[in-house]
């Protein structure tokens, strides 16, 4: 059975930095893209970025662009999300989801998510 | 970026209803359309692919269709586990972008 744990949310100031982890199993990790996925409260789903199998292929959402950092530990099955120079409107629930393929697509396994608040 | 349009926004139905979710999307997309649906504090499920197909173990009265930039989303015969909120999302081409969601209420 696929599984997806986020972790690493909480409570941060505007300016601030966290990261995120996501332990992945039941699958070959090293087979499959990673996404990060972010609902902000009351709004629908935003795809936040996406990084390929091998860890070559990396895409960012303009709204995080320069500011997030996605990562993948291949031999720990492990997503990370560093997040910088956090705003008020990065609040959100932040899903780490498998990708169908090995470079970006749809999202076929989604993990419960970790709430990420920005406020002073 | 892609810009995809769902309506209704919501809507209310009863056990057993048919029920149509529209999604357009700003540019041709090809067949690259795909649909999710979402409970409240439950992690998103991964419905349809590639516009028409049917994610393993979703059931057959979810069904998918469309081209280019007009898609739809049908659920044939309500159950009481179908209400949620149903999210279209384009992956042709990055950004990935959603829809704005299709809440299915309880009539």
């Amino acid at each position: 059975e696929v599984q997806l744990v986020e972790s690493g949310g909480g409570l941060v100031k505007p300016g601030g930095s966290l990261k995120l982890s996501c332990a992945a199993s039941g699958f070959t990790f090293t087979t499959y893209s990673m996404n990060w996925v972010r609902q902000a409260p009351g709004q629908g789903l935003e795809w936040v970025s996406t990084i390929s199998s091998s860890g070559s292929y990396i895409y960012y959402a303009d709204s995080v662009k320069g500011r997030f950092t996605i990562s993948r530990d291949n031999a720990e099955n492990a997503l990370y999300l560093q997040m910088n120079s956090l705003r008020a409107e990065d609040t959100a629930i932040y899903y780490c989801a498998r990708g169908y393929n090995w470079n970006y697509g749809p999202e076929d396994n989604w993990g419960q998510g970790t709430l990420v608040t920005v406020s002073s | 970026d892609i810009q995809l349009t769902q309506s209704p926004s919501s809507l209310s139905a009863s056990v057993g209803d048919r029920v149509t979710i529209t999604c357009r999307a700003s540019q041709s997309i090809s067949s690259y359309l795909n649909w999710y649906q979402h409970i409240p504090g439950k992690a998103p499920k991964f419905l349809i692919y590639a516009t028409s197909r049917l994610q393993s173990g979703v059931p057959s009265r979810f069904s998918g269709s469309g081209s280019d930039t007009e898609f739809t989303l049908t659920i044939s015969g309500l159950q009481p586990e179908d209400f949620a909120t149903y999210y279209c999302q384009q992956s042709f081409t990055i950004p990935l972008t959603f829809g704005g969601g299709t809440k299915v209420e309880i009539e």
